[in-house]
């Protein structure tokens, strides 16, 4: 079956710290990947997407993702994490043909001051 | 980028009453919709599939004659609690996939949270 698994469901950093979230997905054949960031109370607002092309993607507010065919991952990275960063992220996946996704369970990141 | 929204943002009826949420693509059209539910600290549960001129797709062990949706136009998905309960509270969100290239975007609206007294 495919899935979508988020190993960490909390992870803490200081401010200021580097910040690694993990993804890894279990499809036959390249998906299209995103990251999705949710506040307290509010809906999911885009990160970044992967489709095709570089695997290395930039985002907005800093954050970039990394797609490796060869772990089936998509890891989320920023060098610099502020105070407002902290929100539950979500990685989410679509596999070929259809356009439902996938949502892994999400991993709350809480930001130390 | 396109945009979603929800209306209302939040809302609290009394238990047996009918609540209705209504979910609107703004600038652009979307055939279909999609409902979830969310309960604290998890992820999207995916609800139904809601298609424009036709019946929803729901998932299994959603109740439709409970969560009633309707598609009436090309930006326009309602979702209808009927009879609610205390176990319906939760956070609804709705979402509307746009074409990109030879994929789909998904677009979420704001959320709704429901609270049932």
């Amino acid at each position: 079956a495919q899935s979508v698994t988020q190993p960490d469901i909390h992870i803490t950093v200081s401010e200021g710290a580097s910040l690694e979230l993990r993804c890894n997905y279990s499809y036959g054949a390249t998906p299209y990947l995103f990251w999705y960031v949710q506040s307290p109370g509010q809906g999911l607002q885009l990160l970044l997407k992967y489709f095709s092309g570089d695997t290395l993607v930039q985002g907005i507010k800093g954050f970039e993702a990394e797609f490796k065919r060869s772990q089936s991952s998509f890891n989320l990275r920023k060098p610099s994490v502020h105070w407002s960063d902290a929100a539950e992220y979500f990685c989410a996946v679509i596999s070929g043909g259809s356009y439902i996704p996938t949502f892994g369970r999400g991993t709350s990141l809480i930001v130390h001051p | 980028g396109a945009v979603v929204s929800q209306h209302p943002s939040w809302v609290i009826c009394k238990s047996g009453t009918s609540v209705k949420i209504e979910c609107r693509s703004l600038d652009f059209q979307a055939t279909t919709m999609f409902w979830y539910r969310q309960f604290p600290k998890q992820s999207l549960m995916l609800m139904a599939t809601s298609n424009e001129g036709s019946k929803a797709t729901y998932e299994q062990g959603v109740e439709k004659d409970k969560f009633l949706i309707n598609h009436a136009s090309l930006t326009l998905s309602t979702l209808t609690v009927t009879s609610a309960h205390p176990e319906d509270s939760s956070f609804y969100i709705c979402s509307a996939p746009n074409r990109v290239g030879s994929s789909y975007e998904q677009y979420f609206g704001p959320g709704t949270r429901l609270t049932v007294t």
